[in-house]
């Protein structure tokens, strides 16, 4: 069965440096998502991709972050400047046109800020 | 806003029985509820998605139900087995119109134990 893949799995990294995690998303999906989960909190959406440009993004998506799709294949989640509260598994997620179809995550990566 | 809860946070049974694991949802208006599973260090696993139209949706030994109008779903476990230790969320798809249709609120999850 086709998965969503992300890489790295972890990625440490030290307060104020920028970050890329990469997302190939399944081949028939159209709309693309990053969510993060903080470890021991809630599953927190961050922002919808659909038709390369954002659809919707939550007030935690601020202007230290950005997504892209540069080729087609890879969904990037980048974040300029990284702070500590930054620390958490960030999730993409993809499903195809359809709208009642089930999203399907990633296995996540853990980024640590330290 | 929407708040989704689940209830209990955590819970401990024995392998062979049938368990039921509670949502609930403050805003009616939604599209869909989905059920996930998430493995420790894992992402997440759709089991079950249920349309607002639909009362329940059936695969295998799990069965949900949905209440829309009273803001409750239930995620039913039958004869559970070690193998089902896991967190289980839910989550919620406002019925809000837009182009995106994944944004989601979770709740926060039960975490299930299954002892042999």
């Amino acid at each position: 069965e086709p998965e969503v893949t992300q890489t790295p799995s972890h990625q440490v990294t030290q307060m104020g440096q920028e970050v890329i995690l990469r997302c190939v998303p399944i081949s028939n999906h159209l709309y693309f998502y990053w969510y993060r989960q903080i470890l021991g909190q809630k599953v927190e959406f961050l922002v919808s991709f659909y038709n390369n440009e954002i659809s919707e993004k939550s007030e935690i998506f601020d202007d230290q972050f950005s997504v892209e799709r540069p080729d087609g294949s890879n969904f990037t989640l980048k974040i300029r400047s990284t702070k500590l509260e930054d620390s958490a598994m960030y999730f993409c997620a993809g499903r195809p046109r359809v709208i009642n179809s089930p999203l399907h995550f990633g296995n996540g990566t853990r980024l640590t800020v330290t | 806003k929407q708040e989704v809860t689940q209830i209990p946070a955590a819970l401990s049974v024995p392998e062979g029985e049938n368990l039921v694991l509670n949502c609930s949802f403050t805003d009616s208006a939604i599209y869909n509820l989905q059920w996930f599973r998430q493995d420790p260090g894992k992402g997440l696993t759709s089991l079950l998605l249920i349309q607002s139209s639909q009362r329940e949706q059936t695969s295998g030994r799990l069965n949900a139900s949905l209440d829309k109008s009273s803001g409750r779903s239930t995620l039913y476990i039958a004869a559970s087995q070690p193998g089902d230790s896991a967190t289980y969320l839910c989550a919620v798809l406002p019925n809000a119109g837009g182009t995106s249709y994944g944004k989601l609120t979770f709740g926060q999850g039960t975490i299930l134990t299954v002892h042999p």
